[in-house]
């Protein structure tokens, strides 16, 4: 599977969208690109996937780059619930494969009052 | 609530003593996995099933780790013997086995402390 490269920490302004970098140079034509976060003390929460067409949900936006090469989480109106841990995985789907995920370090995501 | 139930939600134990987490994943998905997370780092891959069958184990999973799942619905993960170094959290997510992009979705996790 790819290799994700996100930055360590972002800060946001409570109000203002947040947009969250992912660069995955080395994606592949049939990896797809997942989000997910996580809360303190909580689990990992699903937040949106694509291949490659920018996809909408009601908890954020995702645009991937017509190469496929990187992608934008945004959050369109940022939260102090939003302040957590964003994760960026690229994950190849195979017949009989396990489809585990493979989790970097992810971006602290710090929304400020 | 139908999402992903794990319990315990804390452990704490003496190195040396077995523990036994739980994991309910959401009713209609036949896929399930055990994931493990230190402090710090993202969760790391430990077992998955589908249905009762128990398809792949990390070798993060040594002899004293053992995982079930005997009705394709609840599964289990037993630590034998537990050492320092087994304290994290550890996280089960369910998904379906529809369409091959189905999502992961977790539970809460059961933090383990060794004393």
């Amino acid at each position: 599977d790819a290799k994700t490269t996100q930055p360590t920490s972002m800060d946001c302004a409570e109000g203002r969208a947040a947009n969250l970098p992912c660069n995955h140079s080395t994606i592949s034509g049939n990896e797809y690109v997942y989000w997910y976060r996580q809360i303190h003390s909580q689990g990992p929460q699903y937040i949106i996937h694509g291949l490659k067409n920018n996809e909408t949900n009601e908890m954020a936006s995702l645009i991937i780059t017509e190469d496929r090469k990187s992608s934008t989480l945004i959050l369109p109106h940022a939260t102090l619930r939003d302040t957590a841990v964003y994760y960026c995985i690229v994950r190849a789907f195979r017949g009989g494969a396990t489809n585990k995920l493979i989790f970097g370090t992810g971006t602290l995501l710090a929304v400020q009052p | 609530d139908t999402g992903v139930s794990q319990n315990p939600r804390h452990k704490i134990t003496k190195r040396g003593q077995n523990v036994t987490f739980r994991c309910d994943p959401i009713s209609e998905h036949n896929r399930l996995y055990w994931y493990r997370q230190t402090l710090g780092q993202g969760p790391e891959f430990l077992t998955y099933f589908q249905n009762e069958a128990q398809l792949e184990k990390s070798r993060l999973l040594s002899d004293r780790f053992s995982a079930e799942r005997p009705k394709g619905s609840f599964s289990t993960l037993e630590i034998q013997r537990t050492e320092q170094g087994d304290s994290a959290m550890y996280l089960c997510a369910s998904s379906s086995s529809g369409a091959n992009n189905q999502p992961q979705h977790f539970g809460d996790g059961t933090r383990l402390s060794i004393l």
